[in-house]
């Protein structure tokens, strides 16, 4: 079945560091990949995602771009911030079809925690 | 836009007694909805696809007469966690497709904090 991997955490950063969060994953077709963030106490919320091979997504400073050849995701920052804070999920999405409506697979989450 | 709500954020309830948690897409409708269950310093599980009209589809290990989903509208799915034990006590999250996109991005509730003493 499908399933993500993401780099175990916590990571914890100086404030303006250089940010990586390995991701990989496997899938029987081609999906779609997700990084979701989740600030203390919130839900999840869409940070990028991309659809295709090559695609890079990005917002709020964050990057990742789907490598099919290599089946990772990786999030970067070049610089990050004390709001960053947060857990980071890398997840994938199977193409809808049949009897499937799009569900998503999570990887374990990745804590970062930011320091002044 | 594209705004899920949840029903309460917290609660608590005595062990034996059901709960009932609401999601609800507040300017979209939602014929598909999924509920999952996140424990501390964990992923998200996915414990069921509620579909409006039908009956849900519960992922493999999820007790169906334990954990009741009712997708009555376009708008509104529900969760009952049936005869609560201390053992069900989680972060329950819901997510909601919006049925008028191609993508199939989901949008989430921001969760509901259950604690059965």
């Amino acid at each position: 079945g499908d399933s993500v991997t993401q780099m175990e955490g916590p990571v914890t950063l100086s404030e303006e560091a250089f940010l990586t969060i390995n991701c990989t994953y496997t899938a029987t077709g081609y999906p779609s990949l997700f990084w979701y963030v989740q600030y203390p106490g919130e839900g999840l919320q869409l940070l990028l995602k991309a659809t295709k091979a090559d695609d890079k997504g990005s917002n709020k400073g964050f990057e990742a771009t789907y490598r099919k050849e290599t089946t990772s995701f990786h999030l970067e920052k070049g610089s990050v911030q004390v709001s960053d804070s947060a857990v980071y999920f890398c997840a994938l999405s199977e193409r809808a079809g049949g009897t499937s409506y799009g569900k998503l697979t999570f990887g374990q989450g990745t804590i970062l925690t930011v320091h002044p | 836009g594209a705004v899920v709500s949840q029903h309460p954020s917290r609660v608590i309830c005595k062990s034996g007694t059901s709960v009932k948690i609401e999601c609800r897409s507040l300017d979209f409708q939602a014929t598909t909805m999924f509920w999952y269950r996140q424990f501390p310093k964990q992923s998200l599980m996915l414990m069921a696809t509620s579909n409006e009209g039908s009956k849900a589809t519960y992922e493999q290990g999820v007790e169906k007469d334990k954990f009741l989903i009712n997708h009555a509208s376009l708008t509104l799915s529900t969760l009952t966690v049936t005869s609560a034990h201390p053992e069900d006590s989680s972060f329950y999250i819901c997510s909601a497709r919006d049925s008028g996109e191609l993508t199939y991005e989901q949008y989430f509730g921001p969760g509901t904090r259950l604690t059965v003493t």
